[in-house]
């Protein structure tokens, strides 16, 4: 299940099950947000993202919904392999200049 | 494509002395190169927003004196920071909007240096 430790929430998994990870995320006029997998001592790696417009989005193993009445954000990462241990941050787009605004992250870990 | 380097992966420095970062988008021109700083365990802090030719756009709480933004060309920008002290020891990112991007603010990101100031 999930805690919140002192820094990042982690959320521990069975090899196979599903994931979901979530984002509440700042800004009522974010037109644009994107999940981020940080695997240690790396930069962040695109995995999905989603526009304002749309409600869900599906990649290959991925899925990100949106609320944007309660400016939710989550992703859902379907049959959890070992490989997907990581910390995934969801982020946000809130102007034109392309700033982007990092969420707290969550640790992912998966147990085999 | 799109391909995002930076330089050094890791330095070790004394304090008060000074290290230059380098951000290079490999195959492609960008627009736009953002710094992150990231500590332990806590999320990436957006530092400054680096557009070629003009002055970079520092967030608040960052200082602009001690952490100089250059950005010569539209595949290039360093980041140095000046008479670091150990709490300036922190990983950092930065990242590169793609100029033919497919998703306009699409970010593209290295793969970040780790600073450690002794």
């Amino acid at each position: 299940g999930e805690s919140v430790g002192l820094h990042l929430p982690t959320l521990s998994v069975q090899e196979g099950d599903n994931s979901i990870i979530n984002c509440a995320y700042s800004n009522s006029a974010s037109d644009y947000f994107i999940w981020y997998k940080q695997e240690s001592g790396k930069g962040p790696q695109f995995i999905i993202d989603i526009r304002s417009n749309m409600d869900k989005r599906q990649g290959q193993r991925v899925t990100v919904l949106l609320n944007k009445t309660v400016k939710h954000l989550s992703l859902q990462i379907a049959a959890t392999q070992p490989g997907d241990s990581a910390v995934y941050f969801c982020a946000e787009n809130y102007n034109q200049g392309g700033k982007l605004i990092f969420g707290q992250g969550t640790e992912l870990s998966v147990k085999p | 494509g799109a391909v995002v380097s930076q330089h050094p992966s890791w330095v070790i420095c004394k304090s008060g002395t000074s290290v230059k970062i380098e951000c290079r988008s490999l195959d492609f021109q960008a627009t736009t190169m953002f710094w992150y700083r990231q500590f332990p365990k806590q999320s990436l802090m957006l530092m400054a927003t680096s557009n070629e030719g003009s002055k970079a756009t520092y967030e608040q709480g960052v200082e602009k004196d001690k952490f100089l933004i250059n950005h010569a060309s539209l595949t290039l920008s360093t980041l140095t920071v000046t008479s670091a002290h150990p709490e300036d020891s922190s990983f950092y990112i930065c990242s590169a909007n793609h100029r033919l991007a497919r998703q306009y603010n699409e970010q593209f990101f290295g793969p970040g240096t780790r600073l450690t100031v002794l």
